[in-house]
């Protein structure tokens, strides 16, 4: 049971390159959620997808767009890589019925540099 | 606008008692969640509270005042390993149940 898998790991784009980040988890989780962290910061939700089929902008969707390819997988696209998206980006999963607990499992990071 | 707030840095000794406070202000709230990050990994639940009052887990416990919008996380017998960023996070901000907001984080350094 690996949990949520990201790829790759750490990536280094120039402004203008497009590139997507993969997660996908094992743990048959309905909810999916990608953030970014900026150094010295909390975790800022880009977007998140309830359910397989359905996807929602969060607090920091500009720039970014997402698919829910299945219910394992949810990527993240950056269609014209900015300076501004230098992050540690983090993949979660919830499922959704956990009782009296609302427990998000996070994925190891994508370390992103845009020179 | 929601916020949350919660101290930059903590710094305490081993065997030490630590209360990490947090307080929110949001449109909508379902329950506030604890966030324990080490520094290079990714972050890791601690607790989840829906309903005032304390919840206790090992060494761990988490208080909710939803009166006061407030709550915080209470680390007992204070270990080395427990040095790292703590995240407050409230679920159900601007009518999202199913979404986190979380604050900034509290770094906590303990100290031999």
């Amino acid at each position: 049971n690996a949990g949520v898998t990201q790829t790759p790991k750490f990536q280094v784009l120039k402004t203008g390159q497009s590139m997507t980040l993969q997660c996908a988890q094992d743990m048959n989780h309905n909810s999916m959620y990608w953030y970014r962290q900026d150094p010295g910061m909390g975790l800022r939700l880009i977007y998140y997808s309830a359910s397989e089929g359905t996807t929602d902008k969060g607090e920091v969707p500009n720039g970014y767009n997402v698919s829910r390819l299945n219910k394992r997988e949810f990527s993240l696209r950056l269609e014209s890589a900015a300076p501004s998206q230098t992050s540690v980006y983090f993949c979660a999963s919830r499922r959704s019925r956990d009782g009296n607990s609302y427990e998000q499992y996070f994925g190891p990071g994508t370390r992103l540099t845009v020179t | 606008g929601q916020s949350l707030e919660q101290p930059s840095e903590v710094t305490a000794v081993e065997g030490a008692i630590v209360q990490i406070n947090c307080t929110y202000q949001t449109s909508g709230f379902y329950g506030l969640s604890w966030y324990q990050q080490h520094d290079g990994g990714a972050p890791t639940f601690l607790s989840y509270n829906a309903l005032d009052g304390l919840e206790e887990t090992g060494r761990f416990s988490s208080f909710l005042s939803r009166s006061d919008s407030y709550g915080y996380l209470l680390l007992q017998e204070l270990q080395m390993k427990d040095s790292a960023s703590y995240f407050c996070a409230v679920r159900g901000v601007s009518g999202g149940y199913n979404k986190l907001i979380f604050g900034a984080g509290t770094r906590l350094a303990v100290h031999p």
